[in-house]
């Protein structure tokens, strides 16, 4: 199975300001036929289902603001709120999706400092 | 609006059974995957495995293999997870999702989910 590790386990970011989670796997993700990595980002809030935000990587999904991003390939990928909002605090989980199972990070809480 | 509905929550007993329900609508479900994401108290999420609800086939986590059941039925287009004799360690909240797929069949996540099933199962 692939392991997905995530850092930190937690972090406090100041409202505006930059918030920024890590991923990473036990092995390539990187699909090279279609040169994806199949990873995606997922925002969780108390009492909701969770939320795609971001897949194979870097693509946003629809209708999620701008101000989150992804980035990486291969075994490395990060998570980026450009300005963390209010909104925002919530535990957000990478995801592979390249080999079955289908394996998810620990998770990273992230809260207003 | 592509939509996932579960089936509510359930107190159970350990050694009960138990079929927990997933229903999709406004998409044609069977070009895509179901997935079941276990949720366990103060845990994170837990890949599960998959079921496809055109031909049932399934693919279980290996964490999972045994312990649990899925099942779907295509002319209702909903997707099932049961277990037939549960144990306390069950305890969770368990989601659906399903496997979002591109035109080509590519696949980019977990796209739409379902609320999630409360299943509680104490003596």
């Amino acid at each position: 199975d692939i392991v997905m590790t995530q850092s930190p386990d937690s972090l406090a970011v100041s409202l505006g300001e930059r918030a920024t989670v890590n991923c990473k796997s036990s092995q390539s993700i990187l699909y090279s036929s279609t040169n994806k990595s199949y990873l995606g980002w997922y925002q969780h809030k108390p009492g909701q289902p969770p939320k795609l935000l971001i897949y194979w990587a870097s693509t946003r999904e629809s209708g999620v603001p701008e101000r989150f991003s992804g980035s990486g390939s291969g075994t490395d990928f990060t998570l980026t709120i450009s300005s963390l909002q209010a909104e925002d605090v919530a535990v957000y989980y990478c995801h592979q999706y390249y080999s079955s199972p289908f394996t998810f990070g620990p998770g990273t809480e992230v809260e207003i400092k | 609006e592509v939509q996932l509905v579960q089936s509510g929550a359930e107190v159970k007993k350990p050694g009960e059974s138990l079929k927990i329900s997933c229903k999709g609508s406004a998409y044609r479900s069977t070009s895509h995957w179901i997935a079941w994401v276990r949720q366990m108290p103060g845990k994170g999420l837990e890949w599960m495995g998959t079921i496809n609800l055109g031909d049932s086939g399934t693919r279980y986590s290996p964490s999972f293999q045994g312990q649990v059941t899925f099942s779907a039925d295509k002319s209702i287009n909903t997707a099932y997870l049961q277990w037939s004799s549960l144990k306390a360690s069950d305890t969770a909240v368990y989601y659906c999702a399903r496997l979002g797929a591109s035109g080509t069949g590519d696949h980019y996540g977990l796209d739409v989910w379902g609320q999630g099933t409360t299943v509680t199962v104490s003596s």
